[in-house]
Protein backbone atom coordinates (compact mmCIF):
# COMPACT_ATOMS: atom_id res chain seq x y z
CA UNK A 1 0.00 0.00 0.00
CA UNK A 2 1.03 3.34 -0.46
CA UNK A 3 2.29 5.18 2.33
CA UNK A 4 2.78 8.48 1.16
CA UNK A 5 0.91 10.28 -1.34
CA UNK A 6 2.15 13.75 -3.49
CA UNK A 7 -0.63 14.63 -5.92
CA UNK A 8 1.09 17.28 -7.37
CA UNK A 9 3.59 16.66 -10.22
CA UNK A 10 4.38 20.07 -10.54
CA UNK A 11 3.55 23.44 -9.60
CA UNK A 12 4.42 26.73 -10.52
CA UNK A 13 4.80 29.78 -8.32
CA UNK A 14 5.60 33.51 -8.79
CA UNK A 15 8.50 34.49 -6.92
CA UNK A 16 7.84 36.23 -3.11
CA UNK A 17 4.32 34.61 -3.34
CA UNK A 18 3.77 31.09 -1.07
CA UNK A 19 3.18 27.93 -2.42
CA UNK A 20 1.50 24.88 -0.88
CA UNK A 21 3.00 21.40 -1.64
CA UNK A 22 0.81 18.51 -0.82
CA UNK A 23 1.38 14.84 1.11
CA UNK A 24 -1.07 12.78 2.68
CA UNK A 25 0.19 9.13 4.81
CA UNK A 26 -1.15 6.24 5.16
CA UNK A 27 0.02 4.57 8.73
CA UNK A 28 -1.68 2.27 11.87
CA UNK A 29 0.97 3.31 13.76
CA UNK A 30 0.01 6.20 16.60
CA UNK A 31 4.81 6.85 16.45
CA UNK A 32 5.67 8.23 13.48
CA UNK A 33 7.64 10.69 12.02
CA UNK A 34 6.82 13.01 8.81
CA UNK A 35 10.07 14.49 6.86
CA UNK A 36 10.37 17.06 3.65
CA UNK A 37 13.24 17.19 1.58
CA UNK A 38 14.25 19.37 -1.27
CA UNK A 39 15.99 17.65 -4.44
CA UNK A 40 17.71 20.10 -6.78
CA UNK A 41 19.03 19.15 -9.86
CA UNK A 42 22.26 18.01 -8.87
CA UNK A 43 20.63 15.26 -6.69
CA UNK A 44 21.46 15.53 -3.09
CA UNK A 45 18.50 15.30 -1.21
CA UNK A 46 18.27 18.19 1.31
CA UNK A 47 16.36 17.50 4.69
CA UNK A 48 14.14 20.94 4.87
CA UNK A 49 11.47 20.34 7.90
CA UNK A 50 10.53 17.53 10.83
CA UNK A 51 7.10 16.92 12.53
CA UNK A 52 6.72 14.18 14.54
CA UNK A 53 3.23 12.92 15.05
CA UNK A 54 2.92 13.47 19.11
CA UNK A 55 4.06 17.47 18.48
CA UNK A 56 1.04 19.71 18.91
CA UNK A 57 2.34 22.58 16.94
CA UNK A 58 3.27 22.94 13.20
CA UNK A 59 6.76 22.44 12.84
CA UNK A 60 8.43 25.97 11.20
CA UNK A 61 12.09 26.40 9.91
CA UNK A 62 12.77 29.38 8.31
CA UNK A 63 10.90 30.40 5.38
CA UNK A 64 9.66 26.45 5.57
CA UNK A 65 6.14 25.24 7.65
CA UNK A 66 4.37 22.09 7.90
CA UNK A 67 0.76 21.80 8.12
CA UNK A 68 0.21 19.20 10.00
CA UNK A 69 -3.40 17.85 10.16
CA UNK A 70 -3.52 14.34 12.09
CA UNK A 71 -6.86 13.78 11.69
CA UNK A 72 -6.67 13.94 7.84
CA UNK A 73 -3.14 12.43 7.85
CA UNK A 74 -1.97 15.28 5.75
CA UNK A 75 1.56 16.95 6.59
CA UNK A 76 1.75 19.83 3.72
CA UNK A 77 5.00 21.53 3.16
CA UNK A 78 4.35 25.74 3.31
CA UNK A 79 7.26 27.74 1.21
CA UNK A 80 6.84 31.40 1.99
CA UNK A 81 8.23 34.34 -0.07
CA UNK A 82 9.28 31.87 -2.86
CA UNK A 83 12.94 32.33 -4.17
CA UNK A 84 14.21 31.28 -7.67
CA UNK A 85 16.40 28.64 -5.99
CA UNK A 86 13.56 26.92 -4.61
CA UNK A 87 13.38 25.13 -7.73
CA UNK A 88 13.69 21.71 -7.64
CA UNK A 89 11.75 18.30 -6.68
CA UNK A 90 10.11 17.97 -3.79
CA UNK A 91 10.09 14.92 -1.72
CA UNK A 92 7.28 14.04 1.61
CA UNK A 93 8.79 10.61 3.62
CA UNK A 94 7.88 8.85 6.41
CA UNK A 95 9.30 6.89 9.02
CA UNK A 96 7.17 4.70 11.54
CA UNK A 97 9.31 5.14 14.88
CA UNK A 98 8.52 2.09 16.42
CA UNK A 99 8.53 -0.35 13.55
CA UNK A 100 12.19 0.43 11.92
CA UNK A 101 14.42 2.18 9.98
CA UNK A 102 13.04 2.59 6.76
CA UNK A 103 11.94 5.76 5.55
CA UNK A 104 8.90 5.69 2.82
CA UNK A 105 8.98 9.09 0.33
CA UNK A 106 6.47 10.37 -1.77
CA UNK A 107 6.80 10.33 -5.80
CA UNK A 108 7.28 13.95 -5.73
CA UNK A 109 6.50 17.45 -6.51
CA UNK A 110 8.33 19.59 -8.99
CA UNK A 111 8.66 23.21 -8.08
CA UNK A 112 9.31 26.29 -10.69
CA UNK A 113 9.76 29.56 -9.51
CA UNK A 114 8.78 32.18 -12.17
CA UNK A 115 10.82 35.77 -11.87
CA UNK B 1 32.37 19.04 8.77
CA UNK B 2 32.18 17.03 5.99
CA UNK B 3 28.88 15.58 4.18
CA UNK B 4 28.33 12.15 3.22
CA UNK B 5 29.91 10.80 -0.07
CA UNK B 6 29.18 8.50 -2.99
CA UNK B 7 31.53 7.51 -5.72
CA UNK B 8 31.61 7.18 -8.42
CA UNK B 9 29.09 9.45 -9.71
CA UNK B 10 28.24 8.47 -12.81
CA UNK B 11 29.06 4.74 -13.80
CA UNK B 12 27.90 3.65 -17.58
CA UNK B 13 28.59 -0.37 -18.26
CA UNK B 14 27.36 -2.72 -20.51
CA UNK B 15 24.78 -5.12 -19.54
CA UNK B 16 25.96 -8.32 -17.84
CA UNK B 17 28.54 -6.53 -16.25
CA UNK B 18 29.18 -5.63 -12.64
CA UNK B 19 29.58 -2.84 -10.45
CA UNK B 20 30.40 -0.95 -7.57
CA UNK B 21 29.57 1.97 -5.39
CA UNK B 22 31.09 3.20 -2.39
CA UNK B 23 29.82 5.39 0.34
CA UNK B 24 31.93 7.28 2.79
CA UNK B 25 29.14 8.38 5.80
CA UNK B 26 29.49 11.43 8.19
CA UNK B 27 32.21 9.74 10.67
CA UNK B 28 30.13 10.29 13.76
CA UNK B 29 27.26 8.54 12.63
CA UNK B 30 26.73 4.68 12.67
CA UNK B 31 23.82 4.52 10.65
CA UNK B 32 24.24 4.37 7.01
CA UNK B 33 21.06 3.58 4.02
CA UNK B 34 21.01 2.82 0.52
CA UNK B 35 18.19 3.99 -1.34
CA UNK B 36 17.61 3.48 -5.12
CA UNK B 37 15.88 6.30 -7.12
CA UNK B 38 14.01 5.83 -10.83
CA UNK B 39 13.36 8.62 -13.12
CA UNK B 40 10.13 10.25 -11.91
CA UNK B 41 9.88 8.57 -8.38
CA UNK B 42 11.51 8.90 -4.99
CA UNK B 43 14.22 6.97 -3.18
CA UNK B 44 12.98 3.56 -2.45
CA UNK B 45 14.81 2.13 0.29
CA UNK B 46 17.09 -1.32 -0.21
CA UNK B 47 19.19 -1.82 2.88
CA UNK B 48 20.33 -0.27 6.38
CA UNK B 49 22.89 -0.86 8.41
CA UNK B 50 23.71 -0.29 11.86
CA UNK B 51 27.92 -0.05 12.47
CA UNK B 52 28.73 -3.37 10.69
CA UNK B 53 25.28 -5.26 10.71
CA UNK B 54 22.92 -5.19 8.02
CA UNK B 55 19.92 -4.82 10.14
CA UNK B 56 17.20 -4.68 7.39
CA UNK B 57 16.92 -5.80 3.47
CA UNK B 58 14.41 -4.96 0.77
CA UNK B 59 12.70 -7.28 -0.95
CA UNK B 60 13.87 -5.00 -3.63
CA UNK B 61 17.21 -6.14 -3.10
CA UNK B 62 17.79 -9.03 -5.13
CA UNK B 63 20.59 -11.36 -4.66
CA UNK B 64 22.67 -9.88 -7.48
CA UNK B 65 22.94 -6.99 -5.09
CA UNK B 66 25.13 -7.14 -1.93
CA UNK B 67 25.67 -4.62 0.24
CA UNK B 68 28.58 -4.28 2.76
CA UNK B 69 29.75 -2.10 5.71
CA UNK B 70 33.12 -4.37 7.03
CA UNK B 71 34.32 -2.32 9.71
CA UNK B 72 31.39 0.29 10.37
CA UNK B 73 32.47 3.13 7.94
CA UNK B 74 32.35 2.71 4.53
CA UNK B 75 29.67 1.07 2.44
CA UNK B 76 29.89 -0.59 -0.67
CA UNK B 77 26.98 -2.04 -2.68
CA UNK B 78 27.56 -4.16 -5.63
CA UNK B 79 25.71 -5.33 -8.49
CA UNK B 80 26.39 -8.59 -10.32
CA UNK B 81 25.37 -9.33 -14.34
CA UNK B 82 23.82 -5.90 -14.42
CA UNK B 83 20.35 -5.61 -16.11
CA UNK B 84 19.21 -2.56 -17.84
CA UNK B 85 16.37 -2.44 -15.24
CA UNK B 86 19.34 -1.73 -12.63
CA UNK B 87 19.85 1.57 -14.45
CA UNK B 88 19.19 4.23 -11.52
CA UNK B 89 20.03 6.61 -9.01
CA UNK B 90 21.59 4.88 -6.02
CA UNK B 91 21.64 7.08 -3.39
CA UNK B 92 23.47 6.41 0.18
CA UNK B 93 22.36 8.63 3.33
CA UNK B 94 23.47 8.15 7.09
CA UNK B 95 21.81 9.53 10.43
CA UNK B 96 23.10 9.19 13.66
CA UNK B 97 22.10 6.86 16.66
CA UNK B 98 20.07 9.33 19.65
CA UNK B 99 19.30 12.06 16.69
CA UNK B 100 15.85 13.08 18.25
CA UNK B 101 14.35 13.01 14.33
CA UNK B 102 16.29 10.95 12.66
CA UNK B 103 16.31 12.67 9.56
CA UNK B 104 18.67 11.01 7.12
CA UNK B 105 21.74 12.93 5.70
CA UNK B 106 21.83 12.14 1.79
CA UNK B 107 25.25 12.34 -0.36
CA UNK B 108 25.10 13.59 -4.17
CA UNK B 109 24.21 9.73 -5.61
CA UNK B 110 25.67 7.42 -8.21
CA UNK B 111 23.57 7.57 -11.26
CA UNK B 112 24.18 3.70 -12.78
CA UNK B 113 23.28 3.60 -16.51
CA UNK B 114 23.34 0.17 -18.34
CA UNK B 115 23.54 -0.10 -21.52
Amino acid sequence: AQKITQTQPGMFVQEKEAVTLDCTYDTSDQSYGLFWYKQPSSGEMIFLIYQGSYDEQNATEGRYSLNFQKARKSANLVISASQLGDSAMYFCAMRDLNTGNQFYFGTGTSLTVIP
Amino acid sequence: DTGVSQDPRHKITKRGQNVTFRCDPISEHNRLYWYRQTLGQGPEFLTYFQNEAQLEKSRLLSDRFSAERPKGSFSTLEIQRTEQGDSAMYLCASSPEGSNTGELFFGEGSRLTVL
